[in-house]
């Protein structure tokens, strides 16, 4: 039973550029959490926003949450060559379970 | 930091043969998780297991059985693999947080990616 859906599916950008990231969800949720991973290699947490929080910085990302539309996005400033991955939305209610999306694919080029 | 490790990154079987993969974390997490990532599909959830000889099925257990003798070692068995079991395979761990305390960040492990012939 997936539950989030990111949007795009693939993004392809230059160094520099900023890129967007959107995860839509279907149920109630506790927080949602950004994970990224590299070709071939397992996934590395990279933030958490709880659903009573609204927005969240880390570094040059930024997570944004509605719950009211049921969406979050993630946004990368400046981008780099080596932010090249694939990037999962995941969430969870009420158990130590998550439930990840399908990813969106982001290509940086230098 | 946390360091999840998996036996191997690399695994070619047969149909039909008894399949085991390993999982070990160093944090004394009390929960485990096996997944399955293919093209399309995401992580999808195998098993998942909250103490030492408790487990709990996913979305997707059928063929496949887990083990959790010790804390730290989580063990996914496909009892007769198939050639649809050809995936990558993800363990993480994360701490217990428990009902209504919502989710805690989970711990990758480097995966393995199986293929069965």
């Amino acid at each position: 039973s997936q539950q989030g859906e990111e949007d795009p599916q693939a993004l392809s950008i230059q160094e520099g550029e900023n890129a967007t990231m959107n995860c839509s969800y279907k149920t109630s949720i506790n927080n949602l959490q950004w994970y990224r991973q590299n070709s071939g290699r397992g996934l590395v947490h990279l933030i958490l926003i709880r659903s009573n929080e609204r927005e969240k910085h880390s570094g040059r990302l930024r997570v944004t949450l509605d719950t009211s539309k049921k969406s979050s996005s993630l946004l990368i400033t400046a981008s780099r060559a080596a932010d090249t991955a694939s990037y999962f939305c995941a969430t969870g209610f009420n158990t130590d379970k998550l439930i990840f999306g399908t990813g969106t694919r982001l290509q940086v080029f230098p | 930091d946390v360091k999840v490790t998996q036996s191997s990154r690399y695994l070619v079987k047969r149909t039909g043969e008894k399949v085991f993969l390993e999982c070990v974390q160093d944090m004394d997490h009390e929960n485990m998780f096996w997944y399955r990532q293919d093209p399309g599909l995401g992580l999808r959830l195998i098993y998942f297991s909250y103490d030492v000889k408790m487990k709990e099925k996913g979305d997707i257990p059928e063929g496949y059985s887990v083990s959790r003798e010790k804390k730290e070692r989580f063990s996914l068995i496909l009892e007769s693999a198939s050639t649809n079991q050809t995936s990558m395979y993800l363990c993480a761990s994360s701490l217990l947080r428990g009902r209504a305390r919502g989710q805690e960040t989970q711990y990758f492990g480097p995966g393995t990616r199986l293929l069965v012939l």
